[in-house]
């Protein structure tokens, strides 16, 4: 069952600006992971944070999680017509439980 | 890093035709897979849960006599989608998880179109 909600679900931007996507869940998790999906195409891992980590960054990507809000976010500065793609957090709730995906976010970034 | 195949990556079938998708862990043994459907500009919805050599857990609402699960061997698990129907046109992504470790890996997945 989905758990996850990203907020928008469509975000339109300009090439350079900075996206911020959010995603709120509903139980306890392990971790949470966000995954990328450019259209008709599989999943792209992005990045992966444990529920005792608070920031996390890799290149351009900065995601942050706050498990007494139960939300997280993930913000791509200096945005590129190549991040155009829907963009989605999925909860892993005990490490023996299959994901459970948020319902993602459309990104378009207009050069 | 792990990878997972699956095919093939695009089907067209008729109506009331049967089709299988194959999913396979091709550098580690997956003794959990998952099977996921995704319908356009929607997200993933979980189907099933595979173990190896044991009988699939499906999601409810599920089908489990139209969407046969067999997960045969550490390395290959297939979905049969059986008198496919209109309807059951969808991306289909399987996913895998290594033995004693939490990481899934997702396979590219496949398009059904059931004409």
């Amino acid at each position: 069952s989905q758990q996850g909600e990203e907020d928008p679900q469509a975000l339109s931007i300009q090439e350079g600006e900075n996206a911020t996507m959010n995603c709120s869940y509903k139980t306890s998790i392990n971790n949470l992971q966000w995954y990328r999906q450019n259209s008709g195409r599989g999943l792209v891992h992005l990045i992966l944070i444990r529920s005792n980590e608070r920031e996390k960054h890799s290149g351009r990507l900065r995601v942050t999680l706050d498990t007494s809000k139960k939300s997280s976010s993930l913000l791509i500065t200096a945005s590129r017509a190549a991040d155009t793609a829907s963009y989605f957090c999925a909860t892993d709730n005990s490490g023996n439980t299959p994901l459970v995906f948020g319902k993602g976010t459309r990104l378009s970034v207009i050069a | 890093g792990a990878v997972v195949s699956q095919h093939p990556s695009r089907v067209i079938c008729k109506s009331g035709t049967s089709v299988k998708i194959e999913c396979r862990s091709l550098d580690f043994q997956a003794t959990t897979m998952f099977w996921y459907r995704q319908f356009p500009k929607k997200s993933l919805m979980l189907m099933a849960t595979s173990n190896e050599g044991s009988k699939a857990t499906y999601e409810q609402g599920v089908e489990k006599d139209k969407f046969l699960i067999n997960h045969a061997s550490l390395t290959l698990s297939t979905l049969t989608v059986t008198s496919a129907h209109p309807e059951d046109s969808s991306f289909y992504i399987c996913s895998a998880r290594e033995g004693g470790t939490s990481a899934q890996f997702f396979g590219p997945g496949t398009r059904l179109t059931v004409l």
